[in-house]
């Protein structure tokens, strides 16, 4: 059985730094790409980036290149997505997502809150 | 950047009638889109990928279908659990992908 098991909630201050997980298990996570999605709180779903974890190669959309880091470390089957200076506007579900072109399995997602 | 737009923001249907949810691309697509369902406090769910195939374990009463820029997402007959947000996504050629604003069915 395919399987994203995100890590849990977290409550940060503007300024501070966060690294959020995804374990992947049930499939070969070399071989299917992992992307990141946001949630802002009553929205819809944006894209944020993808990356192979085989090679570490890493995609960004334009709307999130330079705000946030893409990472994998295949040996544990996990896929990451951190920042370095978290923002009250990063307040949002986060989820990870296996890609088959279309997103076919979803973790269940992160909640990060970023408040003074 | 691919604009999707999805309608209508709502739709109210009571249990047991059809729903049609529309998607629409600012340039054509092929039929590289996909459906997802969100329920409250749930990840998003795959429902159709290819524009007309249901995902693994997708009931028949969900149906996607259309091509280029228009496409369309029927449930047949609502079932109380049917009720949520759903999302069209293009991936053609990429990345970029981009999601719809998403349609809230509701109970009538």
């Amino acid at each position: 059985e395919v399987q994203l098991v995100q890590s849990g909630a977290e409550v940060k201050k503007p300024g501070e730094s966060l690294k959020i997980s995804c374990k992947g298990s049930g499939y070969s996570f070399t071989s299917y790409w992992i992307g990141w999605v946001r949630q802002m709180p009553g929205k819809g779903l944006e894209w944020m980036g993808i990356i192979y974890p085989g090679d570490s190669d890493t995609r960004y959309s334009p709307s999130f290149q330079g705000q946030v880091t893409i990472s994998a470390d295949k040996s544990i089957s996990t896929a990451y997505l951190q920042w370095s200076s978290l923002k009250a506007s990063d307040t949002a579900m986060y989820y990870c997502a296996r890609l088959a072109d279309y997103f076919d399995y979803w973790g269940q997602g992160t909640l990060v809150t970023v408040s003074s | 950047e691919i604009v999707m737009t999805q309608s209508p923001a709502t739709l109210s249907v009571s249990p047991g009638e059809r729903a049609t949810l529309s998607c629409r691309a600012s340039q054509s697509v092929s039929s590289n889109l996909a459906w997802y369902q969100q329920k409250p406090g749930q990840a998003p769910r795959l429902l159709i990928y290819g524009a007309s195939t249901r995902a693994t374990g997708i009931p028949a009463r969900f149906s996607g279908s259309g091509s280029g820029t228009e496409f369309t997402l029927t449930i047949s007959s609502l079932q109380s659990e049917d009720f949520a947000v759903y999302y069209c996504q293009q991936y053609n050629n990429w990345p970029p992908t981009t999601f719809g604003g998403g349609t809230k069915v509701e109970i009538k």
